[in-house]
């Protein structure tokens, strides 16, 4: 079945560079994305990657996509305490060529210590 | 621009009663799905709905159903509640798109339900 896993925590260093990684099983899904979750709050989209893509860059946000191997990762660059929060990987998937639903993973909770 | 609005933000109901949850999409979207989050974990789909039917539903019981107004917006109904059932629902707005396409999701904010 349909399957998203990240790991759940990562700590790293205000200024630091944060990399959050996530597998996904669906080989047919074509869009792929980053969700973020402050405490108390609704889901937040960060980004988005097509699928013919291997990386996206938006301002401090890379998404590096490796299609054969299932795996996506997002990179924050210049991490600051502000980016704590929980990210959501999701996949987009279809059934019968109708609108589709995300498959989300756990969520992987970053903190940033100043 | 309101973005997608949810009612009420916050919930407390007793095992075995029935609870309605509502969502308005955001302007211009016509595709309302329910994701359900309990609490450590990832959000799960529900159903969907595109004019004013489910189109798709995940893996939940009966006791879970909806509904979607002319005017896009919809409805989350859940009887006989469980323990099991709180958790944070959150509805999501889009617009229609095929497979292949962009499969844009807005979230709002959510409504956080307490089954005691």
């Amino acid at each position: 079945g349909e399957d998203v896993e990240q790991s759940l925590f990562l700590s790293v260093r205000e200024g630091d560079s944060s990399v959050i990684n996530c597998t996904y099983t669906d080989s047919s899904s074509t869009y792929l994305y980053w969700y973020k979750q402050e405490p108390g709050a609704g889901l937040q989209l960060l980004t988005y990657i097509f699928s013919n893509m291997d990386m996206k860059q938006d301002q401090r946000l890379t998404v590096l996509l490796n299609k054969k191997d299932k795996h996506l990762s997002l990179r924050i660059a210049d991490t600051q305490t502000g980016d704590s929060a929980i990210y959501f990987c999701a996949e987009s998937i279809y059934y019968g060529g109708s609108q589709g639903n995300l498959i989300f993973g756990k969520g992987t909770k970053l903190s940033v210590k100043p | 621009d309101a973005g997608v609005t949810q009612s009420p933000t916050h919930l407390i109901k007793t095992r075995g009663q029935q609870v309605t949850l509502r969502c308005s999409p955001k302007s211009g979207h016509d595709t309302v799905s329910w994701y359900q989050q309990a609490l450590g974990q990832g959000p799960q789909f529900i159903f969907q709905y595109y004019e004013e039917e489910e189109r798709q539903r995940g893996n939940f019981p009966d006791r879970f159903s909806g509904h979607q107004f002319p005017n896009y917006s919809s409805e989350l109904n859940v009887n006989a509640l469980l323990l099991g059932d709180s958790a944070l629902y959150l509805c999501a707005s889009s617009l229609d798109v095929r497979e292949g396409s962009n499969n844009e999701q807005f979230f709002g904010p959510g409504t956080r339900l307490t089954v005691l």
